[in-house]
């Protein structure tokens, strides 16, 4: 166990709807990072988190935001889901120039969009 | 150029062979690697750093070509267990942002 947990597991939405989705970052991590993967594809990076500020975006739209909170927590939110938005969300707890520069995981938020 | 690149197979092979998958990045300022492991429908979990001087775990080897700007996993006497998604992770220069590939499926068959 990562101690990295996400919630909802697994979600339902249609085209048009919004989603939140939620991590709690492993104790004494300071940094979140979102990825999406897809079916057969490698996790996309989405953003990342320090100290409650954003310190990086991939390539994805700004309907697609977040946010950390005080406790290192953090929130994912897409707006107007699109059909190709379905996928594994995960979450990924490290501490900022960390060493190993381990990223921990959780178990991830499967979204589908219909 | 993907900044980080590799095959997605699948490689098939029999119980206790040898497999091997390289991974190549396109930044040369990149600075640490690494190889996850993730299994169907599970989240990745690290396997093992890539070290510059290259490193082994038991039946894993991992090996770094800077000048050739890829890395490798060397698995040995292959187990069924081993049957996953490899992925190739890479933290480019000055940015603490990890980028993966796309993942390298092996399955190891009796």
């Amino acid at each position: 166990e990562t101690g990295v947990t996400q919630s909802p597991t697994h979600l339902i939405k249609t085209r048009g709807q919004q989603v939140t989705l939620r991590c709690s970052s492993q104790s004494g991590h300071n940094t979140v990072s979102w990825y999406q993967q897809a079916l057969g594809q490698g996790p996309q990076f989405i953003f990342q988190y320090y100290r409650e500020e954003e310190n990086g975006r991939g390539n994805f739209p700004p309907r697609f935001s977040g946010l950390q909170f005080p406790n290192y927590s953090s929130e994912l939110n897409v707006n107007a889901l699109e059909l190709d938005d379905s996928a594994l969300y995960l979450c990924a707890s490290s501490s900022y120039r960390g060493d190993t520069g381990e990223l921990f995981f959780g178990e991830g938020s499967r979204l589908t969009v219909l | 150029r993907k900044e980080v690149e590799q095959d997605p197979g699948p490689f098939n092979v029999p119980e206790g062979a040898t497999v091997a998958f390289n991974c190549t990045y396109s930044n040369s300022a990149s600075q640490s690697f690494f190889w996850y492991r993730q299994d169907c429908r599970k989240e990745p979990k690290l396997l093992m750093s890539v070290y510059s001087s290259g490193n082994e775990d038991g039946r894993f080897t991992a090996q770094l070509n800077r000048a050739s700007q890829y890395i490798s996993l060397l698995i040995r006497d292959s187990k069924l267990s081993d049957s996953a998604t490899y992925l190739c992770v890479v933290n480019p220069g000055g940015s603490y942002i990890p980028t993966f590939g796309r993942g390298t499926s092996l399955i190891v068959h009796p």
